[in-house]
């Protein structure tokens, strides 16, 4: 069965700092794979998305992600994190064929301290 | 333009009462998603539309649960007999391509309390 593991539930980082939030997948072939954010009272937003090519992917509001067909690893990273940044995050894989239905980590919760 | 609505925006109800919560989908999608989201955990897939169709709803708990389409536009999502356990947010998505992975469009939810 298809599956996504976050194995960070919290993180805090500095102000300024850099940010590197993991998530693994399982899943028989290469899915689609996506980061999502969700702000307090917010709805989710997608920040980047992989389907295929390029490894590195580039997203909104400067963050990017690699991914790892061999660690079976999609983490997400920003060089230098803003206090708005801090929000829950949530990895999510999304089979071939079935429709476009999503498969979503547990989330990252990411604060940020001054 | 409007995003994906939800309404309402909260409901409390009574163990072994009748919920409808309803999704405005962003105008022109075909693609229409329902998630739940429990305390503390990514949201789970309860049913995917296709247009008026249902083309997947294998994440749908048991048979209390029920979700509708009609026009291929509003969907409502209907919980017969609502038990403690399905206290959560009840999230909508959106997509303007059906089985395809676009990107969804996310509704705020509706957080819905069982007493």
């Amino acid at each position: 069965a298809q599956s996504v593991t976050q194995p960070d539930i919290h993180i805090t980082v500095s102000e300024g700092a850099s940010l590197e939030l993991r998530c693994n997948y399982s899943y028989g072939a290469t899915p689609y794979l996506f980061w999502y954010v969700q702000s307090p009272g917010q709805g989710l937003q997608l920040l980047l998305k992989y389907f295929s090519g390029d490894t590195l992917v580039q997203g909104i509001k400067g963050f990017e992600a690699e991914f790892k067909r061999s660690q079976s690893s999609f983490n997400l990273r920003k060089p230098s994190v803003h206090w708005s940044d801090a929000a829950e995050y949530f990895c999510a894989v999304g089979p071939y064929n079935q429709g476009g239905k999503l498969i979503f980590g547990q989330g990252t919760e990411l604060s940020v301290k001054p | 333009g409007a995003g994906v609505s939800q309404t309402p925006s909260n409901k409390v109800t009574e163990k072994g009462k009748y919920v409808e919560l309803r999704c405005d989908p962003i105008s022109g999608h075909t693609a229409l998603y329902w998630y739940r989201q429990s305390l503390g955990q990514g949201p789970e897939f309860l049913i995917y539309f296709q247009g008026t169709g249902a083309a997947d709803d294998s994440g749908l708990p048991n048979d209390r649960f029920f979700a509708v389409r009609p026009e291929g536009s509003v969907s409502t999502l209907k919980i017969q007999r609502t038990e403690r356990g399905d206290s959560a947010v009840y999230l909508c998505a959106s997509s303007p391509n059906p089985g395809g992975y676009n990107e969804q469009f996310f509704g705020p939810g509706t957080r819905l309390t069982v007493l």
